[in-house]
């Protein structure tokens, strides 16, 4: 069974682009979110789609934005990228099942981000 | 406010030893806890999670232990091998209830097993 798969893995941006990454959920998996990690900050929640529905958001600016597709597969975008948003962008699937294992979140390899 | 934390930034073990590694929580919402091992650069692996209704779960050479009283858990590895050597974070979630995929993570704890 195939892991959660993101793309690309690596890349590097100027300051004022934008950037966008894409995530392919484990198969059967309906809720993806997504991650920032940074030194200084850690592992951070930007937000977690389901159904194609944005239902929870983390503490960043709207210039963070993502969607989800009726496949589930997933996609985030960064626009007016800055020097901070230098970072390993993580995305994770799971079942969605309302109690127990199911719960259990699964990540990818991350997308590796630099803005220079 | 950090509402999961792993108060020690590292650990150092020797081989066949056991790694106890610690985590505390605040937020009394929080009642599903996952263990996580990761390298630089990559995705965090899931290791082991354990619910609220449990105070113990066993997977091979890991054991999480839950305290909920105390709102603290510990993962056991033993025994503990130079493979393990990784950063290990403690994650918490509400297990349930609209929360389903947001995490919140401690900073982290670089285990170092030493042959």
């Amino acid at each position: 069974k195939a892991g959660v798969t993101q793309t690309p893995r690596y890349l590097i941006k100027t300051r004022g682009q934008q950037v966008t990454l894409s995530c392919s959920p484990i198969s059967g998996h309906r809720s993806v979110s997504w991650y920032q990690q940074t030194p200084g900050q850690g592992l951070q929640f930007l937000f977690e789609y389901f159904s194609e529905t944005q239902r929870n958001k983390g503490n960043f600016p709207g210039r963070f934005s993502g969607r989800q597709f009726s496949n589930s597969r997933s996609e985030m975008n960064v626009s007016t990228l800055e020097l901070g948003d230098s970072a390993l962008y993580l995305c994770a699937s799971s079942l969605d099942s309302p109690r127990g294992s199911g719960n259990t979140i699964y990540f990818g390899e991350g997308s590796w981000l630099t803005v220079v | 406010d950090q509402q999961v934390k792993q108060n020690s930034p590292s650990l150092s073990v020797q081989e066949g030893r056991i790694s106890i590694l610690n985590c505390d929580y605040t937020n009394s919402m929080f009642d599903y806890f996952l263990w996580y091992k990761k390298y630089p650069a990559e995705g965090p692996t899931f290791l082991i999670s354990i619910s609220s209704i449990k105070d113990k779960n066993e997977d091979g050479r890991f054991t999480v232990f839950l305290n909920k009283s105390a709102k603290h858990l510990s993962l056991h590895i033993v025994p503990s091998q130079p493979g393990d050597s990784a950063v290990y974070f403690c994650a918490a979630k509400r297990d349930g209830g609209t929360s389903y995929g947001k995490l919140t993570f401690g900073q982290g704890t670089i285990l170092t097993v030493h042959p």
